[in-house]
Protein backbone atom coordinates (compact mmCIF):
# COMPACT_ATOMS: atom_id res chain seq x y z
CA UNK A 1 0.00 0.00 0.00
CA UNK A 2 1.41 3.13 -0.75
CA UNK A 3 1.57 5.94 2.70
CA UNK A 4 3.54 8.82 0.55
CA UNK A 5 1.63 10.54 -1.96
CA UNK A 6 3.73 12.86 -3.94
CA UNK A 7 2.81 16.42 -5.55
CA UNK A 8 3.05 17.15 -8.60
CA UNK A 9 4.09 14.03 -10.54
CA UNK A 10 6.59 15.94 -12.92
CA UNK A 11 7.78 19.15 -12.83
CA UNK A 12 10.46 21.19 -14.72
CA UNK A 13 11.76 24.65 -14.16
CA UNK A 14 14.38 26.70 -15.25
CA UNK A 15 18.33 26.49 -13.64
CA UNK A 16 18.41 28.81 -10.67
CA UNK A 17 15.20 28.78 -9.99
CA UNK A 18 13.29 27.12 -7.06
CA UNK A 19 11.91 23.35 -6.78
CA UNK A 20 9.30 22.40 -4.70
CA UNK A 21 7.67 18.88 -4.21
CA UNK A 22 5.19 18.36 -1.52
CA UNK A 23 4.27 14.89 0.24
CA UNK A 24 1.15 13.57 1.47
CA UNK A 25 0.72 10.55 4.10
CA UNK A 26 -2.41 8.84 6.00
CA UNK A 27 -1.70 7.66 9.13
CA UNK A 28 0.77 8.94 11.93
CA UNK A 29 4.53 8.23 11.41
CA UNK A 30 7.74 8.18 13.62
CA UNK A 31 9.77 9.81 10.89
CA UNK A 32 9.58 11.07 7.19
CA UNK A 33 12.81 10.84 4.49
CA UNK A 34 13.33 12.06 0.84
CA UNK A 35 15.33 10.14 -1.73
CA UNK A 36 16.73 10.78 -4.92
CA UNK A 37 16.63 8.63 -7.66
CA UNK A 38 18.94 9.51 -11.15
CA UNK A 39 17.68 7.40 -14.27
CA UNK A 40 17.98 3.86 -13.91
CA UNK A 41 20.07 3.79 -10.69
CA UNK A 42 19.39 3.59 -6.83
CA UNK A 43 18.07 5.85 -4.47
CA UNK A 44 19.99 8.02 -2.45
CA UNK A 45 19.19 9.08 1.03
CA UNK A 46 18.93 13.28 1.16
CA UNK A 47 17.37 14.25 4.40
CA UNK A 48 15.21 12.88 7.76
CA UNK A 49 12.63 14.56 9.75
CA UNK A 50 11.24 13.35 12.39
CA UNK A 51 7.68 13.61 13.69
CA UNK A 52 8.67 15.91 16.38
CA UNK A 53 10.42 18.66 14.16
CA UNK A 54 8.81 20.73 11.89
CA UNK A 55 11.65 22.02 9.83
CA UNK A 56 14.96 20.88 8.18
CA UNK A 57 18.36 21.95 6.37
CA UNK A 58 20.64 20.19 4.42
CA UNK A 59 22.70 22.51 2.01
CA UNK A 60 19.91 23.49 -0.44
CA UNK A 61 17.64 21.53 0.94
CA UNK A 62 14.40 22.68 3.16
CA UNK A 63 12.39 19.93 4.27
CA UNK A 64 9.51 20.82 6.57
CA UNK A 65 6.64 18.48 7.85
CA UNK A 66 3.47 19.30 9.12
CA UNK A 67 1.77 16.53 11.43
CA UNK A 68 -1.28 18.10 11.89
CA UNK A 69 -2.02 17.92 7.89
CA UNK A 70 0.40 14.99 7.38
CA UNK A 71 2.22 16.22 4.81
CA UNK A 72 6.11 17.49 4.17
CA UNK A 73 7.52 19.54 1.46
CA UNK A 74 10.64 19.79 -0.35
CA UNK A 75 12.20 22.89 -1.21
CA UNK A 76 15.45 22.95 -3.69
CA UNK A 77 16.62 26.29 -3.53
CA UNK A 78 18.93 27.60 -6.47
CA UNK A 79 18.20 24.65 -8.93
CA UNK A 80 21.14 23.24 -11.10
CA UNK A 81 21.09 20.68 -14.12
CA UNK A 82 22.46 18.05 -12.05
CA UNK A 83 19.23 18.38 -9.65
CA UNK A 84 17.28 16.51 -12.53
CA UNK A 85 16.04 13.07 -11.09
CA UNK A 86 13.12 11.69 -9.63
CA UNK A 87 12.55 12.15 -5.73
CA UNK A 88 10.25 10.06 -4.03
CA UNK A 89 9.36 10.37 0.00
CA UNK A 90 9.23 7.80 2.42
CA UNK A 91 7.32 7.00 5.88
CA UNK A 92 7.98 4.99 8.68
CA UNK A 93 5.53 4.16 11.40
CA UNK A 94 6.49 3.65 15.03
CA UNK A 95 7.34 0.04 15.98
CA UNK A 96 9.38 -0.90 12.75
CA UNK A 97 11.93 0.40 10.29
CA UNK A 98 9.73 -0.08 7.49
CA UNK A 99 9.93 2.59 4.65
CA UNK A 100 6.64 2.79 2.55
CA UNK A 101 7.24 5.00 -0.68
CA UNK A 102 5.37 7.22 -2.48
CA UNK A 103 5.40 7.49 -6.28
CA UNK A 104 7.92 9.95 -6.73
CA UNK A 105 8.01 13.14 -8.29
CA UNK A 106 9.86 13.55 -11.59
CA UNK A 107 12.31 16.99 -11.44
CA UNK A 108 13.50 18.61 -15.02
CA UNK A 109 16.18 21.32 -14.56
CA UNK A 110 16.49 23.04 -17.86
CA UNK A 111 19.70 24.86 -18.11
CA UNK B 1 31.09 4.30 2.72
CA UNK B 2 27.93 1.87 2.91
CA UNK B 3 27.96 -0.64 -0.53
CA UNK B 4 25.48 -2.05 -1.00
CA UNK B 5 25.85 -4.75 -4.39
CA UNK B 6 23.55 -6.46 -6.25
CA UNK B 7 25.17 -9.49 -8.12
CA UNK B 8 23.62 -8.59 -11.75
CA UNK B 9 22.67 -4.72 -13.58
CA UNK B 10 20.34 -6.71 -15.82
CA UNK B 11 19.04 -10.45 -16.09
CA UNK B 12 16.49 -12.02 -18.83
CA UNK B 13 15.16 -14.85 -17.77
CA UNK B 14 12.18 -16.95 -19.07
CA UNK B 15 8.55 -18.11 -17.45
CA UNK B 16 8.58 -20.71 -14.88
CA UNK B 17 12.47 -20.63 -14.65
CA UNK B 18 13.75 -20.11 -10.52
CA UNK B 19 15.78 -16.84 -10.37
CA UNK B 20 17.91 -15.75 -7.03
CA UNK B 21 19.04 -11.98 -7.10
CA UNK B 22 21.59 -11.51 -4.69
CA UNK B 23 22.25 -8.54 -2.65
CA UNK B 24 25.46 -7.62 -0.49
CA UNK B 25 26.21 -5.41 2.21
CA UNK B 26 29.57 -4.24 3.73
CA UNK B 27 28.48 -2.72 6.70
CA UNK B 28 27.48 -4.56 9.10
CA UNK B 29 23.66 -3.23 9.22
CA UNK B 30 20.80 -5.38 10.92
CA UNK B 31 18.20 -4.37 8.79
CA UNK B 32 17.89 -5.75 4.62
CA UNK B 33 14.68 -4.81 2.42
CA UNK B 34 14.16 -6.22 -1.53
CA UNK B 35 11.46 -3.80 -3.19
CA UNK B 36 10.59 -3.63 -6.79
CA UNK B 37 9.47 -0.61 -8.25
CA UNK B 38 7.42 -0.29 -11.20
CA UNK B 39 6.32 3.22 -13.43
CA UNK B 40 3.73 4.95 -11.31
CA UNK B 41 3.47 2.55 -8.99
CA UNK B 42 6.90 3.76 -6.56
CA UNK B 43 8.75 1.24 -4.58
CA UNK B 44 6.51 -1.81 -3.16
CA UNK B 45 8.41 -3.76 -0.12
CA UNK B 46 8.62 -7.21 -0.83
CA UNK B 47 10.53 -8.51 1.92
CA UNK B 48 12.88 -7.43 4.87
CA UNK B 49 14.83 -8.73 7.44
CA UNK B 50 15.54 -7.33 10.93
CA UNK B 51 18.47 -10.27 11.69
CA UNK B 52 20.37 -13.79 10.07
CA UNK B 53 17.91 -16.28 9.26
CA UNK B 54 14.64 -13.91 10.18
CA UNK B 55 12.48 -12.46 7.65
CA UNK B 56 8.92 -10.56 7.35
CA UNK B 57 6.65 -10.06 4.58
CA UNK B 58 6.23 -6.74 3.25
CA UNK B 59 3.03 -5.34 1.13
CA UNK B 60 3.38 -7.64 -2.26
CA UNK B 61 5.73 -11.19 -1.05
CA UNK B 62 2.96 -13.49 -3.11
CA UNK B 63 5.62 -15.45 -5.54
CA UNK B 64 8.48 -14.33 -3.63
CA UNK B 65 10.93 -15.85 -0.94
CA UNK B 66 13.77 -14.61 0.86
CA UNK B 67 16.75 -16.13 2.25
CA UNK B 68 19.31 -14.76 5.08
CA UNK B 69 21.36 -16.80 6.12
CA UNK B 70 24.56 -14.50 6.86
CA UNK B 71 24.29 -10.96 7.90
CA UNK B 72 25.45 -9.62 4.70
CA UNK B 73 23.70 -11.10 2.54
CA UNK B 74 19.91 -10.94 1.63
CA UNK B 75 18.96 -13.30 -0.92
CA UNK B 76 15.60 -12.50 -3.13
CA UNK B 77 13.89 -15.97 -5.11
CA UNK B 78 11.18 -16.02 -7.95
CA UNK B 79 10.24 -19.78 -7.32
CA UNK B 80 9.01 -19.68 -10.99
CA UNK B 81 9.16 -16.64 -12.36
CA UNK B 82 6.10 -14.96 -14.43
CA UNK B 83 5.97 -12.18 -16.91
CA UNK B 84 4.21 -9.76 -14.37
CA UNK B 85 7.30 -10.17 -12.45
CA UNK B 86 9.05 -7.95 -15.18
CA UNK B 87 10.65 -4.80 -12.83
CA UNK B 88 13.36 -3.27 -11.70
CA UNK B 89 14.51 -4.65 -8.08
CA UNK B 90 16.07 -2.69 -5.24
CA UNK B 91 17.81 -4.01 -2.49
CA UNK B 92 18.42 -1.68 0.56
CA UNK B 93 20.13 -2.46 4.01
CA UNK B 94 20.05 0.30 7.29
CA UNK B 95 20.66 0.44 10.76
CA UNK B 96 17.93 2.51 12.08
CA UNK B 97 17.53 4.97 9.76
CA UNK B 98 17.94 5.95 6.31
CA UNK B 99 18.27 3.49 3.90
CA UNK B 100 21.07 2.55 1.93
CA UNK B 101 20.27 1.24 -1.71
CA UNK B 102 22.02 -1.10 -4.08
CA UNK B 103 21.94 0.07 -8.41
CA UNK B 104 18.87 -2.18 -9.00
CA UNK B 105 18.86 -5.49 -11.17
CA UNK B 106 16.39 -4.68 -14.31
CA UNK B 107 14.89 -8.34 -14.73
CA UNK B 108 13.03 -9.56 -17.52
CA UNK B 109 10.91 -12.15 -18.02
CA UNK B 110 10.37 -13.33 -21.19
Amino acid sequence: SQQGEEDPQALSIQEGENATMNCSYKTSINNLQWYRQNSGRGLVHLILIRSNEREKHSGRLRVTLDTSKKSSSLLITASRAADTASYFCATVNFGNEKLTFGTGTRLTIIP
Amino acid sequence: DVKVTQSSRYLVKRTGEKVFLECVQDMDHENMFWYRQDPGLGLRLIYFSYDVKMKEKGDIPEGYSVSREKKERFSLILESASTNQTSMYLCASSFYGPLHFGNGTRLTVT
